[in-house]
Parts: structure tokens; sequence; C-alpha cells
């Protein structure tokens, strides 16, 4: 068990460019999870996955993300045409299914929109 | 979505005891209470979990109410590494959004 591991650490990226990060989750776990975290706040939620398909979206998302998890084991995450607002850190986290599983989390990318 | 609440901050001793509360009064039968903390650039660690019972492991215990309508999360001697945020959560069986609040943030005083 390597954890769940997220790339890259951080990104620093100029208005209106896309960006893409990837998580790789704990091998044999079949949820995967997008957190997005400001400075003060708990986990926003995003979107998870149960294997490949996408189960959940935030309404609070909007269509500049996406996220994939194409063969049901490491998942991306892309941002398109970024904005300011969207520096924060991005969290994956992975569990097995059942409520008596918990999560593992990754440490985070961090992005900073210039 | 399940929702908690906990206190926005807590201090504590270094040393002493601290209970870390969160209430939960719309928690199903099915839904587990987990507990996680979060220091500094870091993601979320998984602290302890419980469904009715109390519970103890290496870091922490949980004690749950008979109700289950609130849980206490207790570290039996804070230290300074245990300054941090912690989460209360609600895991449910049936639907899986897992959602987080804004926590508790404890401070340990030396």
């Amino acid at each position: 068990d390597t954890g769940v591991s997220q790339d890259p650490r951080h990104k620093i990226t100029k208005r209106g460019q896309n960006v893409t990060f990837r998580c790789d989750p704990i091998s044999e776990h079949n949820r995967l999870y997008w957190y997005r975290q400001t400075l003060g706040q708990g986990p926003e939620f995003l979107t998870y996955f149960q294997n490949e398909a996408q189960l959940e979206k935030s309404r609070l998302l909007s269509d500049r993300f996406s996220a994939e998890r194409p063969k049901g084991s490491f998942s991306t995450l892309e941002i398109q045409r970024t904005e300011q607002g969207d520096s924060a850190m991005y969290l994956c986290a992975s569990r097995q299914t059942g409520a008596n599983s918990p999560l593992h989390f990754g440490n985070g990318t961090r992005l900073t929109v210039t | 979505d399940a929702k908690t609440t906990q206190p926005n901050s807590m201090e504590s001793n270094e040393e002493e005891p601290v209970h870390l509360p969160c209430n939960h009064s719309t928690i199903s039968g099915t839904d587990y209470i987990h507990w996680y903390r979060q220091l500094p650039s870091q993601g979320p660690e998984y602290v302890i979990h419980g469904l009715t019972s109390n519970v103890n492991n290496r870091m922490a215990s949980l004690a749950i109410a008979e109700d289950r309508k609130s849980s206490t999360l207790i570290l039996h001697r804070a230290t300074l590494r245990d300054a941090a945020v912690y989460y209360c959560i609600l895991m449910k069986t049936s639907y899986d959004k897992v959602i987080f609040g804004p926590g508790t943030s404890l401070s340990v005083i030396p």
C-alpha cells in the first residue's frame, strides 16, 4: 500500500490556460473522489467515481471542469480556461465500497492561477 | 446531504485530554461516523470511525451517544503534533457523496 499519490504537487498557470491533474488511488479501491479546498475551508466535493463510472458531479462545478477515470484505476481532473477563482488545493481520495471503509487522501495539487 | 456541526475552534494544553464534539442529529440508522484530521499542507488523514459502540485505536477514542445524534473524539494526551483541523463526517451506505464541513481547528498550547 503506497497510498494515494497526486501529480503535480504544485502548478502555476496563467489565466485562460488549461491544466490537468493526475491521481493514482490505492490499487484495490474502487471509489475515487475529487475535492477542492480553499484556505480555512473544509474540502468541497467535486465528483466521484465507482470504477470507471462517474456517479455524481457537484452542481457547483462549471462545465470547464471535467474528470475521467478511464480504466477504473488512475483519474485525471482537467480545468479548461482557468480563472483566478480556480486557485485552490485539489485533493483526491479513494476507498473501498461500504460505509465502513475510510477515505484515504493524497496530499493534493496546489493550483495558482495568475 | 448528511450534515454535521462542530465548533470552529478549540484550545488544549499539551499533555491534557481533548474532547472534540460533533452533532449529527439527522443521522440515519446505517450511517457510520468518521473522523479525519488535516495538518497544514497535507491531505486529511483518517483517525477513527464507528457505528454505535465506542471505539478505541492507537490515535484516539470515539464516544458515540446512545441516540447517535452526537459523538466525541477523545485525544487522551494532546501533543503539539495534534494541532490540526478535525473533521467529523457521516458515511452513508446508500449514497456515497461524502461531504465535509469546516471542521474544528485545534490549537495545542505548550
